[in-house]
């Protein structure tokens, strides 16, 4: 009974280099969202996809882009990495009108220099 | 501007004393709170909920106080006990309007200590 799984945990880039952060769901949610976690800042939406097919920006979008790969995917890509994207990476899944919200993964931990 | 806030990034509280987290909302359109739990290294866990519809809601030893004319919602925990120690946010949600995506704001957190 995985829930949501992000891939890697950890990660340290260079600045300038790319990456790929993984998430996949087995609950069969269709709703899937990726937010960021600064201190004081709490979780900021970065993407959101409301079903297969779909994807939306949140409030924090520049510098990430994402793929719905398929009902129980959605990765987030960083094509340029700079410093001020250090952060705390979370993956979460929804079912539409679910009340007890979001499940979340364990989280991506990246470190940019 | 952050539409939930959660004004006190710490709150230090003894074993067995009550512990009150509290949360600020702006966006009138907000018609459902939840609250989430975070332990280090993990990632936050549903901890409860109230609708606009309610004014109070208990869960064991966790109660969430809605104040809609205020626009201010409370979590208290009764008992406080020293597994309680963690990160708590606040998020609102407008499942009338983001039905497709029930999209979740989320205040910047408050850590809680409980003391032995």
């Amino acid at each position: 009974n995985a829930g949501v799984t992000q891939t890697p945990k950890f990660q340290v880039l260079k600045t300038g280099q790319s990456m790929t952060l993984q998430c996949a769901q087995d609950m069969n949610h269709n709703s899937m969202y990726w937010y960021r976690q600064d201190p004081g800042m709490g979780l900021r939406l970065i993407y959101y996809s409301a079903s297969e097919g779909t994807t939306d920006k949140g409030e924090v979008p520049n510098g990430y882009n994402v793929s719905r790969l398929n009902k129980r995917e959605f990765s987030l890509r960083l094509e340029s990495a700079a410093p001020s994207q250090t952060s705390v990476y979370f993956c979460a899944s929804s079912e539409r009108g679910n009340n007890y919200g979001y499940t979340f993964g364990s989280g991506t931990r990246l470190t940019v220099v | 501007d952050q539409q939930v806030k959660q004004n006190s990034p710490s709150l230090s509280v003894q074993e067995g004393r009550i512990s009150i987290l509290n949360c600020d909302y702006t966006n009138s359109m907000f018609d459902y709170f939840l609250w989430y739990k975070k332990y280090p290294a993990e990632g936050p866990t549903f901890l409860i909920s109230i609708s606009s519809i309610k004014d109070k809601n208990e869960d064991g030893r966790f109660t969430v106080f809605l104040n809609k004319s205020a626009k201010h919602l409370s979590l208290h925990i009764v008992p406080s006990q020293p597994g309680d120690s963690a990160v708590y946010f606040c998020a609102a949600s407008a499942l009338s309007i983001h039905g497709a995506g029930n999209m979740l704001t989320f205040g910047g957190g408050t850590r809680l200590m409980v003391k032995p």
